[in-house]
């Protein structure tokens, strides 16, 4: 079974852009959740969508936004770039069990780079 | 809040040392814990899990014991091996609520000489 992939792998913007990161989770997944890593925070929560529908949400600013596709697929969009955006953003899928998901699966990243 | 804390790496070694990262946590209600690595240039990979108190998680020579009484999970392995050199992240999920985010240590960077 195939595993998470992220398009695109690398990325450069310059301030003030936007970009729009895409995740296709594994296959038979519907949770899709989003994570920011940098070197000085570490990995935080961005937000996480199932069926279509964003459930919970990390302390992140309104510049930081998203949605799910019906089928599992999901972007996430980051307006107004600032050098701080900087990061690799992660995406983790996960299947949706009784009580609660399962193992959350991580694709590779995408580096982007703000100038 | 939720919160994980590992121990500051980094950590060197000798191939074939014995191993432990050390991961303490604070919950409001009953997690479960989970042990990603990273390989430079990667994403993470899940290495292993606990869901409920005194499990064992295990997978590639790596073991870790959910302890509710230390609120630990630490990591272990008894002979590391040059291709273990990544970051290790200890990282929990609040189970039974409506948010299911992963709250993650600092991770802990292992390099493993020959």
């Amino acid at each position: 079974k195939a595993g998470v992939t992220q398009t695109p792998r690398y990325l450069i913007k310059t301030r003030g852009q936007q970009v729009t990161l895409s995740c296709s989770p594994i296959s038979g997944h519907r949770s899709v959740s989003w994570y920011q890593q940098t070197p000085g925070q570490g990995l935080q929560f961005l937000f996480e969508y199932f069926s279509e529908t964003q459930r919970n949400k990390g302390n992140f600013p309104g510049r930081f936004s998203g949605r799910q596709f019906s089928n599992s697929r999901s972007e996430m969009n980051v307006s107004t770039l600032e050098l701080g955006d900087s990061a690799l953003y992660l995406c983790a899928s996960s299947l949706f069990i009784q009580g609660g998901p399962d193992t959350q699966y991580f694709g590779p990243g995408t580096r982007l780079t703000v100038l | 809040g939720d919160s994980v804390t590992q121990m500051e790496g980094p950590v060197t070694l000798s191939e074939e040392a014995f191993l432990t990262i050390n991961c303490t946590y604070t919950a409001t209600g009953y997690p479960s814990l989970f042990w990603y690595v990273q390989y430079p240039g990667e994403g993470l990979q899940l290495l292993l899990k606990a869901t409920k108190a005194d499990d064992k998680g295990s997978n590639k020579g790596f073991e870790a014991t959910y302890r509710k009484e230390t609120t630990s999970f630490h990591l272990e392995k008894g002979s590391v091996q040059v291709s273990d050199s990544a970051v290790y992240f200890c990282a929990l999920r609040e189970e039974g609520g409506s948010n299911y985010k992963l709250t993650f240590g600092k991770g802990t960077l292992l390099t493993v000489n020959p």
